[in-house]
């Protein structure tokens, strides 16, 4: 089960491009890399996942260089409305495996 | 749209009391999780289910216990609560890979929070 790591909290102002990055030294190769969202009192949804390079929607960018030992997940001007935790977790595609979402990074937008 | 909900957003017990927190799903899933949340340390899997009458123990099972006799309900049952019990508890439910756009994209309900008195 590949661990990640990330850190805890970050503060960012409105307009700023928040980049938060992710250690996952053990990855195995049918893992993806995929992101989730919490804010306060809800559960978390997923934002996006990637297995290598880069992928953006409507939300986010993910950078995944070669090596896969590390990811980025790219906001682009934050609002006060992204103020969350951001959770970084590798996802099998060979079937289902337990998954470890950690504490996440706590994402505070400063106005 | 795709839906999890669970029974209650908020649940006060007093200890000892046999609790019941119920999860159900539309999508038609063939995994579910229980999970609980609490300050500091993230979201913690307690057991998951990937099909009907079949369980697996996540990382904290100690003090709870699961029932899945349908597909789209996933119970977890606190057999005696206690008040280290009190936690926010989410679940979850997930295709199997190749079904949908993402691998292992879990969906979340509102969760409950319980509060063991």
């Amino acid at each position: 089960l590949a661990k990640t790591t990330q850190p805890i909290s970050m503060d960012s102002y409105e307009g700023q491009e928040v980049n938060i990055t992710c250690s996952h030294n053990n990855i195995a190769t049918n893992d993806y890399i995929t992101w989730y969202q919490q804010f306060p009192s809800q559960g978390p949804r997923f934002i996006i996942q990637g297995y290598k390079t880069k992928v953006t929607n409507e939300v986010a960018s993910l950078f995944i260089p070669a090596d896969r030992k590390s990811s980025t997940l790219s906001l682009p001007r934050v609002s006060l409305s992204d103020t969350a935790v951001y959770y970084c977790l590798a996802s099998s595609s060979g079937g289902y495996q337990k998954v470890t979402f950690g504490t996440g990074t706590k994402l505070q937008v400063i106005p | 749209d795709v839906k999890v909900t669970q029974s209650s957003r908020y649940l006060v017990k007093r200890t000892g009391e046999k609790v019941f927190l119920e999860c159900v799903q539309d999508m038609d899933h063939e995994n579910m999780f229980w999970y609980r949340q609490d300050p500091g340390l993230g979201l913690r899997l307690i057991y998951f289910s990937y099909d009907v009458k079949m369980k697996e123990k996540g990382d904290i099972p100690e003090g709870y216990s699961v029932s899945r006799e349908k597909k789209e309900r996933f119970s977890l049952i606190l057999e005696s609560a206690s008040t280290n019990q009190t936690s926010m508890y989410l679940c979850a439910s997930s295709s199997p890979p190749g079904q949908g756009s993402s691998y292992n994209e879990q969906f979340f309900g509102p969760g409950t929070r319980l509060t063991v008195l």
